[in-house]
């Protein structure tokens, strides 16, 4: 079954702890992405990776960093997390033209304390 | 900065009734269109895309693109209580630094009440 898969769907931290949310996907995309969604502000992208050693900023990078050193993985790192990091977060990953659209994770729905 | 707006609703329609969501795009370069479904605490889900000026139809949705007005909807026909989910609509660019990237708006919230 072509899908993303996220680890783990929920996960609770303290501040300052690092933390690794794991992404895969199966379908051979060139593109993945991160995105965090909050209560009103919609998804907002944090990361995104055309394919593999290629990553950029999305638009609140902020605290997070990423690689990909493999086609099919794409992992968030938070290496010092804080309570503003707590957010539902969402992999997903598409073919790299703009007439595609995206395949999302399941979610991961993090909580730092 | 991209811009993608859509009413945040809520938007209540009654079982039978057709819904109609609504998103406008501030680049006039965007190229595809996209219409995903997102229950609360689901992931979201593609529902429709759309490239090309007009209506595309596909069972009881039917998303319309009018590029000239930056604007981009879709219609649910004889709306069901399961439809009520959130929507989101996503635009996407095929050139340059962007290319790749969709960019949503923030989602309005459908209930359908039987």
């Amino acid at each position: 079954e072509a899908q993303v898969t996220q680890n783990p769907r929920y996960l609770i931290t303290v501040t300052g702890k690092k933390l690794t949310v794991t992404c895969s996907q199966n379908m051979n995309h060139e593109y993945m992405s991160w995105y965090r969604q909050d209560p009103g502000l919609g998804l907002r992208q944090i990361y995104y990776s055309m394919n593999v050693e290629v990553t950029d900023k999305g638009d609140v990078p902020e605290g997070y960093k990423v690689s990909r050193k493999e086609k099919r993985n794409f992992p968030l790192i938070l290496e010092s997390p804080s309570p503003n990091q707590t957010s539902l977060y969402f992999c997903a990953s598409k073919w790299t033209g703009g007439n595609y659209g995206y395949t999302f994770g399941s979610g991961t729905r993090l909580t730092v304390v | 900065q991209k811009e993608v707006e859509q009413n945040s609703g809520p938007l209540s329609v009654p079982e039978g009734a057709i819904a109609s969501l609504n998103c406008t795009y501030s680049d006039r370069g965007s190229q595809s269109f996209f219409w995903y479904r997102q229950y609360s605490g689901k992931s979201p889900e593609l529902i429709m895309f759309i490239y090309s000026n007009g209506d595309k139809e596909d069972g009881r949705f039917t998303a319309q693109l009018n590029k000239a007005s930056q604007y981009v909807s879709l219609l649910i026909r004889d709306s069901q209580p399961s439809d009520s989910a959130t929507y989101l609509c996503a635009v996407g660019l095929d050139r340059g630094s962007t290319l790749g990237r969709l960019y949503f708006g923030r989602g309005t919230q459908l209930t359908v009440w039987p």
